[in-house]
């Protein structure tokens, strides 16, 4: 079954240290993998995907995703962190499913809690 | 641009009671439309999914239906809602092909008493 999983319910970091949210998936053929935040009571909004290319991905508010097909992970990172990056982050992936190819499964979220 | 509309903010009905949610997507034309459930504040669970006017596919058996009669209005139903329905639904929608990006509306917060 595709899938995807963000093994971390939570990530406390201090503001102004770098930042990991870990992501691995499941898929059968190549992966269009995504992340996206959501803020208090808010829809989810976009951050970066992979599609190909480049392993290193780079998206909104200087957040990037490495992509590693041996370890199926795509872990989003940021190398200095901020107060207001505090969020819930999800993890999805693109799932092939009759005729509608943008059919995204998200991961269960994880809270990031940036303290200043 | 593009924009989605959804509403209402925040919802509260007694159980056994109907429902009915709505969502626009303005600026583009034959999306895709999606509705998304998220329950206790996590995880998001694709309820339905529409390629078309009328074409609704159902992922989970459930209390819950979805109509398309325009083809950029996307509503969910319910004749008689259960305590279990309650949550944050969320409207999506993405155009086919352009690497699948989704971009969602604000959320309904629907409680169910």
């Amino acid at each position: 079954a595709q899938s995807v999983a963000q093994p971390e319910d939570q990530v406390n970091v201090a503001e102004g240290n770098p930042l990991t949210v870990k992501c691995t998936y499941s898929v059968s053929g190549n992966p269009y993998l995504f992340w996206y935040v959501q803020y208090p009571n808010r829809g989810l909004q976009f951050l970066l995907k992979y599609i190909t290319g480049d392993n290193l991905v780079k998206g909104s508010y200087g957040f990037e995703a490495e992509f590693n097909k041996s370890q199926t992970s795509f872990h989003l990172k940021k190398p200095s962190a901020l107060v207001s990056d505090s969020a819930l982050y999800f993890c999805a992936v693109r799932v092939l499913y009759g005729g509608a190819t943008n059919k995204l499964i998200f991961g269960t979220g994880t809270l990031l809690a940036v303290q200043p | 641009s593009q924009t989605i509309h959804q509403w209402p903010a925040t919802l509260v009905q007694p159980v056994g009671s109907p429902l009915s949610l709505e969502c626009t997507v303005e600026g583009t034309s034959n999306p895709n439309l999606y509705w998304y459930r998220q329950a206790a504040g996590r995880g998001l669970q694709l309820l339905f999914y529409s390629v078309g006017i009328g074409q609704i596919s159902s992922e989970v058996p459930q209390n819950l239906s979805a109509s398309r009669p325009q083809d950029r209005q996307f509503i969910l139903s319910s004749k008689k809602l259960l305590l279990s329905d309650s949550g944050f639904y969320l409207c999506a929608w993405s155009v086919f092909g352009a690497n699948e990006k989704l971009f969602f509306g604000s959320g309904t917060q629907l409680s169910v008493l």
